[in-house]
């Protein structure tokens, strides 16, 4: 159980486009979910949290209108990059929650390359 | 706000020796701490944690660890490696809220 998936698994995309990325929890109900962004040989870095039908929660310093995040459903979150560039080539890698502003465990998906050409 | 440090970059040991790796947090109040393992380009599973109790923490694949808050430390251990543990392994803390804060993380080579 406690299953997360992601997709795409990895992208590719040209600079100035945009790229959406979805988190899904397959088998159980999402209050909570997570965006992470991690760098090579790097730890990862929280971007925000979004809850289902509010707006998401950015974390200092991460640039909102860029990295639009809609939680529409208690399964499914999604992240947009908008008019990417190169320097947002990363791994995205969401986790979700089954409670809310609780810490219990994050469930992690496998996570989104993002390669901007 | 809460910190992990995790002085290890790199680990090498053989199979079926004992593993250690070394964290260190840094948080005002009773610190919820983590370990997860990640795989080459997968997500994070969880091996285990600690909220509370019991300061020897029992986790999956044989894996333990142990709070100890005198050193501000969250050690994990496996008394005897498998080629398939051969990994990236981050330490986490979490505070009063839902935040994990990770630490760099430290990759393990298990050679034959």
């Amino acid at each position: 159980g406690a299953v997360v998936s992601q997709h795409p698994s990895w992208v590719i995309c040209k600079s100035g486009t945009s790229v959406k990325i979805e988190c899904r929890s397959l088998d159980f109900q999402a209050t909570t979910m997570f965006w992470y962004r991690q760098f090579p040989k790097q730890s990862l870095m929280l971007m925000a949290t979004s809850n289902e039908g509010s707006k998401a929660t950015y974390e200092q310093g991460v640039e909102k209108d860029k990295f639009l995040i809609n939680h529409a459903s208690l399964t499914l979150s999604t992240l947009t990059v908008t008019s990417a560039h190169p320097e947002d080539s990363s791994f995205y890698i969401c986790s979700a929650s089954p409670s809310t502003g609780g810490l219990v465990e994050q469930y992690f998906g496998p996570g989104t390359r993002l390669t901007v050409t | 706000a809460q910190s992990v440090t995790q002085p290890d970059i790199h680990i090498t040991v053989s199979e079926g020796a004992s593993l250690e790796l070394r964290c260190n947090y840094s948080y005002g109040a009773t610190p919820y701490l983590f370990w997860y393992v990640q795989s080459p380009g997968q997500g994070l599973q969880l091996l285990l944690k600690y909220f509370s109790g019991d300061t020897l923490v029992q986790g999956i694949k044989g894996f333990e660890a142990e709070f100890k808050r005198s050193q501000s430390s969250f050690n994990l251990r496996k008394p005897s490696v498998h080629w398939s543990d051969a990994a990236e392994y981050f330490c986490a803390v979490g505070a009063g809220d839902y935040k994990l804060s990770f630490g760099a993380g430290t990759t393990v080579t298990v050679r034959a």
